[in-house]
């Protein structure tokens, strides 16, 4: 199964901040990533899909790029609403394989 | 606008089994699979496996395998999973998702308890 290893666990960030948030793919995955968001008791919202593209309604300030085997989602300028669980997902290869989270909190 | 509602809360004793159910709609079942996923209390997402309604395909990922059951029925646009042989440690959300993980259930939760 492929790994999708994401780092880091948890972040304490400040409103304004920029947030890069990673997830390295075992094997080659091409651009078959998703990112989203989870806030607590909601179901995940895919933020970013095919590793780059931005889903519809999504605001700017979130972003996603590829470097090799290496996956980044980026939130520009943090706003209080971003405070979330952030998930990445490879579907290039059955089973499909999430990474383990990262929790955005405020400091 | 698509929209899947799952069922509502389930209770299940050790040992048995319970269905859950995610009705679609806006979409058409037959398009796509659709997904399966689990989210253990404060851990990341699972993916369970994931159902094609045109063909009946079904994917599991091992570790579900024999544990979850994905039909569906494409005349009420809806699909099943059923959890075999519950145990305390499948107390958990469960949640559906369409193929592109675009639109997703609003989950439910599963309790095993005797």
């Amino acid at each position: 199964d492929i790994q999708m290893t994401q780092s880091p666990s948890s972040m304490s960030v400040s409103l304004g901040d920029t947030v890069t948030i990673t997830c390295r793919a075992s094997q080659d995955v091409g651009i078959s990533v998703n990112w989203f968001q989870q806030k607590p008791g909601m179901s995940p919202r895919r933020l970013i899909y095919r590793a780059t593209n931005l889903a519809d309604g999504v605001p700017s300030r979130f972003s996603g790029s590829r470097s090799g085997s290496d996956y980044s989602f980026t939130i520009s300028s943090l706003e209080s609403e971003d405070v979330a669980d952030y998930h990445c997902l490879q579907f290039d290869e059955y089973p499909l394989t999430f990474g383990s989270g990262t929790k955005l909190e405020i400091k | 606008e698509v929209l899947l509602q799952q069922s509502g809360a389930d209770l299940g004793k050790p040992g048995t089994s319970v269905k859950l159910s995610c009705k679609v709609s806006g979409y058409n079942i037959r398009n796509n699979f659709i997904h399966w996923v689990i989210q253990r209390p404060g851990k990341g997402l699972e993916w369970i496996g994931a159902i094609d309604p045109a063909n009946g395909n079904i994917l599991y990922t091992e570790k579900f395998r024999g544990k979850a059951t994905l039909t569906a029925d494409t005349s009420s646009n809806t699909v099943y999973m059923q959890l075999s042989q519950l145990k305390s440690d499948d107390t958990t959300i469960y949640f559906c998702a369409t193929y592109f993980f675009d639109q997703w259930g609003q989950g439910v939760m599963v309790s095993v308890s005797s």
